[in-house]
């Protein structure tokens, strides 16, 4: 069964850094398309990163370098380096990976509970 | 980057009612595009992936349709537990891109 577990969420100060990990079962993480989402207080979703299986990284234009995804192969998890905070991060940040079907490559198909980003100003 | 319009924000339906949504994107996507629907509190969930295939387990009531730039999402006849919000995604290369969701509430 696939499962993904976020972490790492805290409260932290404008141009802090905050590292989020997603533990993931039931694949191997470097098989898999990873996608970071995130969903401020009362707001829509919003695409924040993602991994492909090739290691390629891309990330939305306003955290780009700031934000930056890699994998921890040995834990199986995929890891979220947030540097220079800023009070609009402040988000529930959701990891999610792709189907194992050809037909849902590259969807958020299964996806973790998330974790709660706060960053006072 | 291609755009995502969601439309409407918000609507107000009854039990039984056939609600529409739409989704234009700015250029072609194929039909890379997905439905979520999300209640309060909870992790969102996929309903619709590939713009028409049903994901496994969710009610045949929801239906969606559409390729290139144009895209709907149809419930029906509108169920209690259906009252939520609802996001278009397209993934089509990167940057993915959600709708600015619609709001599905009771009349």
């Amino acid at each position: 069964e696939v499962q993904l577990v976020e972490s790492g969420g805290a409260l932290v100060q404008s141009g802090g850094s905050l590292r989020l990990s997603c533990a993931v079962s039931g694949f191997i993480v470097s098989d898999k398309y990873m996608t970071w989402v995130r969903q401020a207080p009362g707001k829509g979703l919003e695409w924040v990163s993602v991994m492909f299986r090739n290691g390629t990284t891309h990330y939305t234009d306003s955290v780009k370098g700031r934000f930056t995804v890699y994998r921890d192969n040995p834990k199986n998890t995929l890891r979220l380096q947030m540097n220079s905070l800023r009070a609009e991060d402040t988000a529930v940040y959701y990891c999610a990976t792709d189907g194992s079907d050809a037909s849902t490559w590259y969807v958020a198909y299964s996806w973790g509970q998330g974790t709660l980003v706060t960053v006072s100003s | 980057d291609i755009q995502m319009t969601q439309s409407p924000s918000s609507l107000s339906a009854s039990i039984g009612d056939r609600v529409t949504i739409t989704c234009r994107a700015s250029q072609g996507i194929g039909n890379y595009l997905a439905w979520f629907q999300q209640k309060p509190g909870k992790v969102p969930k996929l309903l619709i992936y590939a713009a028409s295939s049903l994901q496994s387990g969710v009610p045949s009531r929801f239906r969606g349709s559409g390729s290139g730039t144009d895209f709907t999402l149809t419930i029906s006849s509108l169920q209690p537990e259906d009252f939520a919000t609802y996001y278009c995604l397209k993934y089509y290369g990167v940057p993915q891109t959600f709708g600015q969701g619609t709001k599905v509430e009771v009349k």
